[in-house]
């Protein structure tokens, strides 16, 4: 069965500095897609970036990286030079060809500190 | 232009009416789709249309039936309401089925009294 996995629950960063949010996944299926959103307090889900399975380089978006270990089935986000603006709850989510769902993590609520 | 839109974005009621919520994209997508977001802001799916036929109905109440009616449209009718409704909708649609991102509406507060 597909599972998506968020280990942290809330992270503290100061400003400037890089953040991970971790990512792990589970499914059968060897075709899948994984995305991250962000939904800052103002409660709009924002698209981020997307990782295909069969895409042989990392994903990049401006200051947004996904770090894809296909063998470990990870999939971390990566925010270079994190701003204020950057505090919000962040999902990690993935979408396999079998059943065409997409299933969330419980996400992380990043927190910038100035 | 707002892509997807839904109205309303806040509705109260009391236990036991029913209520309606609309979703429109202008993306020109194929696929629309229905969430619920919960207190703890667990997202989960509710239902998808594709070209306005049903693919995913995820073990809804059937107090809960979407409608369709043309591929820009999908929305979302709850009859007899419960206190245990009270999340967050939200809508969202993607080019089509497949390994395609999803773009989402606002979201609808919906707060059962």
């Amino acid at each position: 069965a597909q599972k998506i996995t968020q280990t942290q629950p809330g992270m503290f960063v100061q400003e400037k500095e890089a953040v991970t949010l971790d990512c792990t996944y589970d499914t059968s299926d060897p075709s899948y897609g994984l995305f991250w959103y962000k939904q800052p307090s103002s409660g709009e889900m924002i698209f981020l970036i997307y990782q295909g399975s069969y895409d042989q380089q990392n994903a990049t978006e401006g200051r947004y990286s996904l770090n894809f270990q296909k063998a470990r089935k990870s999939a971390n986000l990566v925010i270079s030079a994190s701003q204020l603006g950057d505090s919000a709850m962040y999902f990690c989510a993935m979408r396999d060809n079998r059943d065409d769902k997409i299933i969330f993590g419980k996400g992380t609520r990043l927190h910038i500190l100035p | 232009d707002t892509a997807v839109s839904q109205t309303p974005k806040y509705l109260v009621t009391q236990m036991g009416n029913d209520k309606s919520i609309k979703c429109e994209q202008n993306l020109g997508h194929d696929t629309m789709y229905w969430y619920k977001q919960d207190s703890k802001k667990f997202l989960k799916i509710m239902f998808s249309y594709n070209n306005k036929e049903l693919i995913i109905n995820e073990t809804v109440p059937n107090r809960f039936s979407p409608k369709s009616p043309d591929k820009a449209h999908l929305n979302l009718h709850i009859n007899s309401l419960e206190l245990g409704d009270s999340a967050v909708y939200f809508c969202a649609s993607s080019l089509r089925t497949g390994l395609y991102e999803q773009y989402f509406g606002p979201g609808t507060r919906l707060t059962v009294t």
